[in-house]
């Protein structure tokens, strides 16, 4: 069974570009949730998907981030326009059923903004 | 604001010996607690999960879970070198989906 992939594993790019962040769930996991770590502190939850639907995005810093799951399969991570303190990693994790805490993670996305 | 606390560490443990890895958490509502171990540059991984108070055994770890002390631990028996990682505690709550993380204890274990 395929895990939680991610794409790109690392992004350098310029502030004030944009970045498209993409994670693909396990297959049949309808909770989807976007986290992210910046250097030397604790993951922080940016928000969590049930199917293609918004359950909670209160993590997200600002309306610079934007998340969409169509369909309920892949979800996509868009930052624009991206400042210096966006940089870290971010992960995707998805869940099956009600055990919300029992998450599946993906390798991560790098991202470093110059 | 809901946090949890655990010591950055390292702590350097013995091969074979126990290692014990502990965290603490502010918000007394919380439901659910679990320890995932992340190798470095790797994902983090679920290791154990505990919901009631008292102990939890799967293999060579213990979970430990006081509510009344808002504390959790994971103990690891028979440490191996491969047990070496940073360990993540996370606690949830039932209101939401939301998982507050510790910032991790970096275990060694020394062959």
């Amino acid at each position: 069974e395929a895990g939680v992939t991610q794409f790109p594993s690392h992004s350098v790019i310029e502030k004030g570009q944009t970045v498209t962040l993409r994670c693909d769930p396990i297959s049949g996991h309808d909770n989807l949730y976007w986290y992210r770590r910046v250097m030397g502190k604790e993951i922080k939850f940016l928000l969590h998907f049930v199917k293609e639907s918004k359950q909670d995005e209160s993590g997200m810093p600002n309306n610079r981030f934007l998340a969409e799951r169509t369909g309920g399969t892949y979800s996509t991570l868009k930052v624009q326009p991206a400042e210096l303190e966006d940089s870290g990693v971010y992960f995707c994790a998805s869940s099956q059923g009600l055990l919300g805490g029992e998450l599946f993670f993906g390798e991560g996305s790098r991202l470093t903004v110059l | 604001q809901k946090e949890v606390e655990q010591n950055s560490g390292p702590l350097s443990v013995p091969e074979g010996a126990i290692a014990s890895l502990n965290c603490t958490y502010s918000d007394r509502g919380s439901q659910s607690f679990f320890w995932y171990r992340q190798y470095s540059g790797k994902s983090p991984e679920l290791i154990m999960s505990i919901y009631s108070n008292g102990d939890k055994e799967d293999g060579r770890f213990t979970a430990q879970l006081n509510k009344a002390s808002q504390y959790v631990s994971l103990l690891i028996r028979d440490s191996q070198p491969s047990d070496s990682a940073t360990y993540l505690c996370a606690v949830g709550t039932d209101s939401n989906y939301q998982l507050i993380w510790g910032a991790g204890t970096k275990l060694i274990i020394k062959p």
